[in-house]
């Protein structure tokens, strides 16, 4: 069994750019959520993402967005880019309970530093 | 909205003595609650989840948890500290929000460091 994967490792980019970070679900879940790591915090709530669609989403701007394909993989894309982005970006897949209390399994993470 | 706080930035013991990482929960219904340990340059790794079971819940490694409604507390113990259990933990309490959809909500988190 696949566990979930992320790409890149590591990213550097120029303030005002645009990125886009890839992770791919474990096998069998339909259910991709992104987090924000910023050092020496712990992650925070971006969105999720369900079936293709939007399911919720945390306290962040619109200039980050997301996308979920057929295959369950997923797209982080962030406009824009301000310093202040910089951090390790965390994608996780969960299985569909029905009940909202599935784990959550996390990827190893994309370093982005913003320059 | 349900919140998790750890009560220790940083706890230290030595190599072959009980760990204990404190968390406390805020929570209007019965909370789904989590522990993950974070290893250095490394992904996060669920170590138990409470799901309203049993109230003793057993992780990996050997560590375990306490549900304490009463307390609102869930903390983290180990009989006997490992050098490799050195890392970060944190305390997670999740979320529903629509449908089947939850996010989890993380505590600051509590660095543990073993010593030889």
């Amino acid at each position: 069994e696949t566990g979930v994967t992320q790409s890149p490792t590591h990213l550097i980019k120029t303030r005002g750019q645009q990125v886009t970070l890839r992770c791919s679900s474990q096998s069998g879940h339909n259910t991709v959520s992104w987090y924000q790591q910023a050092l020496g915090q712990g992650p925070q709530f971006i969105f999720q993402y369900y079936r293709e669609e939007e399911n919720g989403r945390g306290n962040f701007p619109p200039r980050f967005s997301g996308l979920q394909f057929p295959n369950y993989s997923s797209e982080l894309n962030v406009n824009a880019l301000e310093l202040d982005d910089s951090a390790l970006y965390l994608c996780a897949s969960s299985p569909d309970d029905g009940q909202g209390a599935s784990e959550q399994y996390f990827g190893p993470g994309t370093r982005l530093t913003v320059t | 909205a349900q919140s998790v706080t750890q009560l220790d930035s940083h706890v230290s013991v030595s190599e072959g003595t009980p760990v204990l990482l404190r968390c406390n929960y805020s929570s209007s219904y019965s909370p789904s609650l989590f522990w993950y340990v974070q290893h250095p340059n490394k992904g996060l790794q669920l170590l138990l989840k409470y799901t309203s079971a049993a109230t003793l819940v057993k992780g990996i490694n050997g560590f375990e948890a306490e549900f304490k409604k009463s307390e609102t507390s869930f903390h983290l113990t180990k009989p006997s500290a490992h050098m490799s259990d050195a890392a970060e933990y944190f305390c997670v309490v999740s979320d529903r929000f629509g449908g089947a959809g939850n996010m989890l909500t993380f505590g600051g988190g509590t660095r543990l460091m073993v010593k030889p």
